[in-house]
Protein backbone atom coordinates (compact mmCIF):
# COMPACT_ATOMS: atom_id res chain seq x y z
CA UNK A 1 0.00 0.00 0.00
CA UNK A 2 0.91 3.45 -0.22
CA UNK A 3 3.32 4.38 2.09
CA UNK A 4 4.56 8.28 3.68
CA UNK A 5 7.64 8.85 6.25
CA UNK A 6 8.67 11.42 8.02
CA UNK A 7 11.55 12.39 10.62
CA UNK A 8 9.24 12.71 14.05
CA UNK A 9 11.48 15.55 15.47
CA UNK A 10 13.30 18.54 14.54
CA UNK A 11 14.40 21.15 16.58
CA UNK A 12 15.41 25.19 15.06
CA UNK A 13 16.80 28.21 16.63
CA UNK A 14 14.49 30.98 16.41
CA UNK A 15 14.74 32.84 13.21
CA UNK A 16 16.36 30.34 11.39
CA UNK A 17 14.72 28.40 8.35
CA UNK A 18 13.06 24.91 9.24
CA UNK A 19 13.15 21.85 6.68
CA UNK A 20 10.52 19.50 7.46
CA UNK A 21 11.44 16.29 4.83
CA UNK A 22 8.74 13.69 3.67
CA UNK A 23 8.98 10.94 1.52
CA UNK A 24 6.35 8.96 -0.30
CA UNK A 25 6.15 5.68 -2.19
CA UNK A 26 3.01 5.96 -4.24
CA UNK A 27 3.96 7.56 -8.38
CA UNK A 28 0.21 7.79 -9.06
CA UNK A 29 -0.04 10.65 -5.95
CA UNK A 30 -1.37 13.93 -7.36
CA UNK A 31 -1.99 16.46 -4.93
CA UNK A 32 0.44 16.48 -1.46
CA UNK A 33 -0.60 18.51 1.24
CA UNK A 34 1.39 19.83 4.76
CA UNK A 35 -0.46 20.27 7.62
CA UNK A 36 0.40 21.74 11.17
CA UNK A 37 -1.34 20.71 14.28
CA UNK A 38 -0.92 22.81 17.49
CA UNK A 39 -1.42 20.92 21.12
CA UNK A 40 -4.72 20.16 21.50
CA UNK A 41 -6.38 21.35 18.27
CA UNK A 42 -7.15 19.61 14.96
CA UNK A 43 -5.21 19.32 11.42
CA UNK A 44 -4.73 23.24 9.61
CA UNK A 45 -4.03 22.97 6.27
CA UNK A 46 -0.85 25.36 5.57
CA UNK A 47 -0.40 24.55 2.08
CA UNK A 48 -0.33 21.37 -1.10
CA UNK A 49 1.08 21.36 -4.17
CA UNK A 50 0.11 19.52 -7.61
CA UNK A 51 2.56 16.89 -8.44
CA UNK A 52 3.41 18.41 -12.03
CA UNK A 53 4.73 21.13 -10.19
CA UNK A 54 8.35 21.55 -8.54
CA UNK A 55 8.21 24.17 -6.00
CA UNK A 56 5.24 26.74 -4.48
CA UNK A 57 6.03 29.40 -2.25
CA UNK A 58 3.28 31.29 0.40
CA UNK A 59 5.32 33.81 2.86
CA UNK A 60 7.32 32.18 4.57
CA UNK A 61 6.62 28.70 3.43
CA UNK A 62 8.23 27.35 0.19
CA UNK A 63 6.83 23.76 -0.95
CA UNK A 64 9.71 21.56 -2.94
CA UNK A 65 8.76 18.90 -5.01
CA UNK A 66 11.02 15.75 -6.24
CA UNK A 67 8.96 13.74 -8.16
CA UNK A 68 11.57 11.58 -9.23
CA UNK A 69 12.95 11.02 -5.88
CA UNK A 70 9.30 11.11 -4.06
CA UNK A 71 10.42 13.92 -1.95
CA UNK A 72 8.54 16.57 -0.71
CA UNK A 73 10.15 19.44 1.74
CA UNK A 74 8.16 22.59 3.77
CA UNK A 75 10.75 25.30 4.69
CA UNK A 76 9.73 27.73 7.25
CA UNK A 77 11.59 30.72 6.94
CA UNK A 78 12.51 33.07 9.76
CA UNK A 79 11.04 30.68 12.28
CA UNK A 80 9.45 31.88 14.80
CA UNK A 81 7.82 29.88 18.65
CA UNK A 82 4.31 30.22 16.70
CA UNK A 83 5.62 27.24 14.51
CA UNK A 84 6.17 25.03 17.03
CA UNK A 85 3.89 21.92 15.99
CA UNK A 86 3.19 18.98 15.05
CA UNK A 87 3.49 19.22 10.58
CA UNK A 88 2.10 16.35 8.54
CA UNK A 89 2.68 15.63 4.65
CA UNK A 90 -0.19 13.74 2.90
CA UNK A 91 -0.93 12.47 -0.17
CA UNK A 92 -4.37 11.91 -2.30
CA UNK A 93 -3.60 8.17 -3.09
CA UNK A 94 -7.00 7.28 -5.03
CA UNK A 95 -7.98 10.27 -6.86
CA UNK A 96 -11.46 10.71 -7.03
CA UNK A 97 -12.73 9.68 -3.69
CA UNK A 98 -9.98 12.14 -1.54
CA UNK A 99 -8.21 9.71 0.69
CA UNK A 100 -5.82 10.86 2.09
CA UNK A 101 -2.94 9.16 3.22
CA UNK A 102 -0.74 10.84 6.15
CA UNK A 103 2.58 10.90 7.23
CA UNK A 104 3.61 9.87 10.96
CA UNK A 105 4.13 13.74 12.06
CA UNK A 106 7.31 16.07 12.34
CA UNK A 107 7.03 17.44 15.84
CA UNK A 108 8.88 21.28 15.22
CA UNK A 109 10.67 22.09 18.58
CA UNK A 110 11.65 26.00 18.40
CA UNK A 111 14.99 27.03 20.26
CA UNK A 112 14.91 30.66 21.92
CA UNK B 1 -12.53 28.05 9.53
CA UNK B 2 -14.75 25.35 8.30
CA UNK B 3 -17.84 24.39 10.02
CA UNK B 4 -17.13 21.37 11.69
CA UNK B 5 -18.12 20.10 15.32
CA UNK B 6 -17.22 16.93 17.17
CA UNK B 7 -19.09 16.04 19.93
CA UNK B 8 -18.34 15.01 22.96
CA UNK B 9 -14.91 16.51 23.24
CA UNK B 10 -13.95 14.12 25.71
CA UNK B 11 -15.27 11.09 26.69
CA UNK B 12 -13.80 7.94 29.46
CA UNK B 13 -15.65 4.75 28.91
CA UNK B 14 -15.46 1.24 29.97
CA UNK B 15 -14.37 -1.66 28.18
CA UNK B 16 -17.25 -3.36 26.47
CA UNK B 17 -19.82 -0.58 26.78
CA UNK B 18 -20.72 1.05 22.92
CA UNK B 19 -19.48 4.74 22.16
CA UNK B 20 -20.84 6.57 19.27
CA UNK B 21 -19.31 9.94 18.10
CA UNK B 22 -20.98 12.80 16.34
CA UNK B 23 -19.45 15.10 13.28
CA UNK B 24 -21.56 17.69 11.94
CA UNK B 25 -21.00 20.19 9.45
CA UNK B 26 -22.87 22.79 7.90
CA UNK B 27 -21.21 23.12 4.49
CA UNK B 28 -22.70 20.99 2.82
CA UNK B 29 -20.16 18.73 1.68
CA UNK B 30 -20.27 15.30 0.52
CA UNK B 31 -17.51 13.81 1.72
CA UNK B 32 -16.78 12.93 5.07
CA UNK B 33 -13.85 11.07 7.18
CA UNK B 34 -13.47 9.79 10.58
CA UNK B 35 -9.55 9.41 11.72
CA UNK B 36 -7.49 8.36 14.53
CA UNK B 37 -4.19 9.93 15.50
CA UNK B 38 -2.05 7.44 18.04
CA UNK B 39 1.86 8.51 18.36
CA UNK B 40 3.93 6.88 15.78
CA UNK B 41 1.25 6.77 13.24
CA UNK B 42 0.21 10.03 12.45
CA UNK B 43 -3.72 9.61 11.50
CA UNK B 44 -5.17 6.49 9.91
CA UNK B 45 -8.43 6.88 8.36
CA UNK B 46 -11.22 4.66 10.22
CA UNK B 47 -14.26 5.18 7.60
CA UNK B 48 -15.44 7.45 5.22
CA UNK B 49 -18.45 8.81 3.42
CA UNK B 50 -19.21 9.82 -0.12
CA UNK B 51 -22.78 10.37 0.50
CA UNK B 52 -25.82 9.91 2.34
CA UNK B 53 -26.03 6.27 3.23
CA UNK B 54 -22.97 5.78 1.15
CA UNK B 55 -19.63 4.71 3.53
CA UNK B 56 -16.87 2.90 2.85
CA UNK B 57 -13.76 1.20 4.87
CA UNK B 58 -10.54 2.63 5.40
CA UNK B 59 -7.30 1.09 6.49
CA UNK B 60 -8.35 0.18 10.05
CA UNK B 61 -12.22 -0.05 10.16
CA UNK B 62 -12.60 -3.34 12.48
CA UNK B 63 -14.14 -2.50 15.28
CA UNK B 64 -16.00 0.36 14.31
CA UNK B 65 -19.15 1.66 12.15
CA UNK B 66 -20.23 4.44 10.60
CA UNK B 67 -23.90 6.02 9.66
CA UNK B 68 -24.35 9.52 7.43
CA UNK B 69 -28.31 9.61 7.38
CA UNK B 70 -28.54 13.33 6.72
CA UNK B 71 -25.55 15.14 5.15
CA UNK B 72 -24.44 17.38 7.89
CA UNK B 73 -23.95 14.55 10.67
CA UNK B 74 -21.55 11.53 10.26
CA UNK B 75 -21.82 9.30 13.12
CA UNK B 76 -18.55 7.01 14.52
CA UNK B 77 -20.10 3.73 16.94
CA UNK B 78 -17.52 1.62 18.64
CA UNK B 79 -20.00 -1.08 19.41
CA UNK B 80 -17.85 -2.39 21.92
CA UNK B 81 -15.09 -0.65 23.02
CA UNK B 82 -11.73 -1.89 23.79
CA UNK B 83 -8.72 -0.12 25.25
CA UNK B 84 -6.80 -0.65 21.87
CA UNK B 85 -9.76 2.28 20.62
CA UNK B 86 -8.32 4.56 23.33
CA UNK B 87 -7.07 7.33 20.80
CA UNK B 88 -8.10 10.88 19.40
CA UNK B 89 -10.43 10.97 16.66
CA UNK B 90 -10.39 13.36 14.17
CA UNK B 91 -13.56 13.66 11.87
CA UNK B 92 -12.99 16.16 8.30
CA UNK B 93 -14.79 17.10 5.62
CA UNK B 94 -14.21 17.86 2.00
CA UNK B 95 -13.93 21.06 0.29
CA UNK B 96 -12.68 23.13 -2.90
CA UNK B 97 -10.13 25.74 -2.28
CA UNK B 98 -10.34 28.45 -4.30
CA UNK B 99 -7.93 26.98 -6.99
CA UNK B 100 -10.51 23.97 -7.11
CA UNK B 101 -8.85 21.03 -5.17
CA UNK B 102 -10.48 19.37 -3.22
CA UNK B 103 -9.17 19.17 0.19
CA UNK B 104 -9.72 18.42 3.86
CA UNK B 105 -10.67 20.01 6.97
CA UNK B 106 -10.38 19.30 10.34
CA UNK B 107 -12.64 19.17 13.27
CA UNK B 108 -11.16 19.69 16.57
CA UNK B 109 -10.88 15.89 17.45
CA UNK B 110 -12.70 13.60 20.23
CA UNK B 111 -10.36 12.59 22.89
CA UNK B 112 -11.54 9.34 24.13
CA UNK B 113 -10.37 6.95 26.71
CA UNK B 114 -11.20 3.39 27.29
CA UNK B 115 -10.43 1.97 30.58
Amino acid sequence: GEDVEQSLFLSVREGDSSVINCTYTDSSSTYLYWYKQEPGAGLQLLTYIFSNMDMKQDQRLTVLLNKKDKHLSLRIADTQTGDSAIYFCAEISNFGNEKLTFGTGTRLTIIP
Amino acid sequence: DAGITQSPRHKVTETGTPVTLRCHQTENHRYMYWYRQDPGHGLRLIHYSYGVKDTDKGEVSDGYSVSRSKTEDFLLTLESATSSQTSVYFCAISGREAGGQETQYFGPGTRLLVL
